[in-house]
């Protein structure tokens, strides 16, 4: 079965340090989206790109938080400098785009759960 | 803004049970409306649902979504353990963005199934 990648599945910090999380979409799909996860908040979404370009990220903090894709098989967030509010369980998802969505569900990863002492 | 939310936010049953669970949603562009079962990771997909009254179904789960009312339901019957899990509710109100699904997610339901 064809799955999302992400790295690390886990990650340690200290508060002010630079966190790069990873993810490697399905081949073939050109929607890539992040996701944050907390108990107070839920499932929020942070940014999404489409043919590696950025559409959204209206639900990301611009000064600290970043999001990339470097090429069609790697897409990155970055938290710099870290604060321990950022501690959370950050999603990849992807999913193809088309003329017709209705049948094309988001795909997601396992998840990297991020703790900033 | 758009919202989502799901009730009840936690249920506890015995294995055999039917339970429903439900989501209604506030949303200014709706376009689909998901659900997704997250056990310990990743949620993973079961419905997408478009039209009013049509239901989807796969095995023992099935679903509903009323336009009119702004909800959805999504039933589980003759439950078992590997259905405890948390059940996400997603609306996709997408506004522009042809071929994208841009997902607001309800609170989840945790749901327990005791043997």
């Amino acid at each position: 079965d064809a799955r999302v990648t992400q790295t690390p599945r886990d990650k340690v910090t200290e508060m002010g340090q630079e966190v790069t999380m990873r993810c490697q979409p399905i081949l073939g799909h050109n929607t890539v989206f992040w996701y944050r996860q907390t108990m107070m908040q839920g499932l929020e979404l942070l940014a999404y790109f489409r043919n590696r370009a950025p559409l959204d990220d209206s639900g990301m903090p611009k000064d600290r938080f970043s999001a990339e894709m470097p090429d069609a098989t790697l897409a990155t967030l970055k938290i710099q400098p870290s604060e321990p509010r950022d501690s959370a369980v950050y999603f990849c998802a992807s999913a193809p785009a088309g003329a017709t969505y209705s049948n094309q569900p988001q795909h997601f990863g396992d998840g990297t759960r991020l703790s900033i002492l | 803004e758009d919202k989502v939310v799901q009730s009840p936010l936690s249920l506890v049953v015995h294995e055999g049970d039917t339970v429903t669970l439900n989501c209604s949603y506030e949303v200014t562009n709706f376009r689909s409306l998901l659900w997704y079962k997250q056990e310990k990771k990743a949620p993973t997909f079961l419905f997408m649902l478009t039209s009013s009254g049509i239901e989807k179904k796969s095995g023992r789960l099935s679903s509903i979504l009323d336009k009119k009312e702004l909800f959805s339901i999504l039933n589980i019957t003759a439950t078992q353990t590997g259905d405890s899990a948390v059940y996400l509710c997603a609306v996709d109100c997408d506004t522009w963005v042809q071929g994208a699904q841009k997902l607001v997610f309800g609170q989840g339901t945790r749901l327990t199934i005791n043997p």
